[in-house]
């Protein structure tokens, strides 16, 4: 099993609608998660962090954090086209200090 | 805050030569950086873990004698890609975490290399 694993997408959601990105993480990444938005040819921004199990909300964004389902998801509200992008599910655990990073997932907003 | 810069943000060089990247913490003190690579449309990829002051630790496949890295201070670590070949080209981007226990990472903007 991938350590983290994304739908790639396209995932494509009206103006105005919740955008749901979803997110399944393996065992040797069971720590802390973060959502990364990465527009193209750039470098990915942190949206959100989450640690503990339940639901972490920031705006219009709330992460889900589910332990013993092993899945972590986004929730965007108000849609905007600016958040067309690629987000990225990143974990933390195991030996490494580094995130291990799922291949994302290719959101499209349509006006 | 939590700002991180790269230099350069775009290399183009011959194949055989070596190129330098640096990462630079601008306002904070980061006592953990860290190389990632990306290539077209893949995820990121972590390469190596660098702490201020001691060797950096590499992830299974990445060569350590290509990949010199150095963290001499707590605001700068460069990444040396060594003897550059085409395949190397790829989208290099590093983070730098501050405080130990606070686990969120900043990212640099990138740095695009491309061997010709």
């Amino acid at each position: 099993q991938k350590e983290v694993e994304q739908n790639s997408g396209p995932l494509s959601v009206p103006e105005g609608a919740i955008a749901s990105l979803n997110c399944t993480y393996s065992d040797r990444v069971s720590q802390s998660f973060f959502w990364y938005r990465q527009y193209s040819g750039k470098s990915p921004e942190l949206i959100m962090s989450i640690y503990s199990n339940g639901d972490k909300e920031d705006g219009r964004f709330t992460a889900q954090l589910n332990k013993a389902s092993q899945y972590v998801s986004l929730l965007i509200r108000d849609s905007q086209p600016s958040d067309s992008a690629t987000y990225l599910c990143a974990g933390l655990g195991g030996g490494a200090d580094g995130l291990t990073f799922g291949k994302g997932t290719h959101l499209i907003i349509q006006p | 805050g939590a700002v991180v810069s790269q230099h350069p943000s775009w290399v183009i060089c011959k194949s055989g030569t070596s190129v330098k990247i640096e990462c630079r913490s601008l306002d904070f003190q980061a006592t953990t950086m860290f190389w990632y690579r990306q290539f077209p449309k893949q995820s990121l990829m972590l390469m190596a873990t660098s702490n201020e002051g001691s060797k950096a630790t590499y992830e299974q496949g990445v060569e350590k004698d290509k990949f010199l890295i150095n963290h001499a201070s707590l605001t700068l670590s460069t990444l040396t890609v060594t003897s550059a070949h085409p395949e190397d080209s790829s989208f290099y981007i590093c983070s730098a975490r501050g405080l130990a226990g606070i686990e969120t990472q900043y990212f640099g903007p990138g740095t695009r290399l491309l061997v010709l």
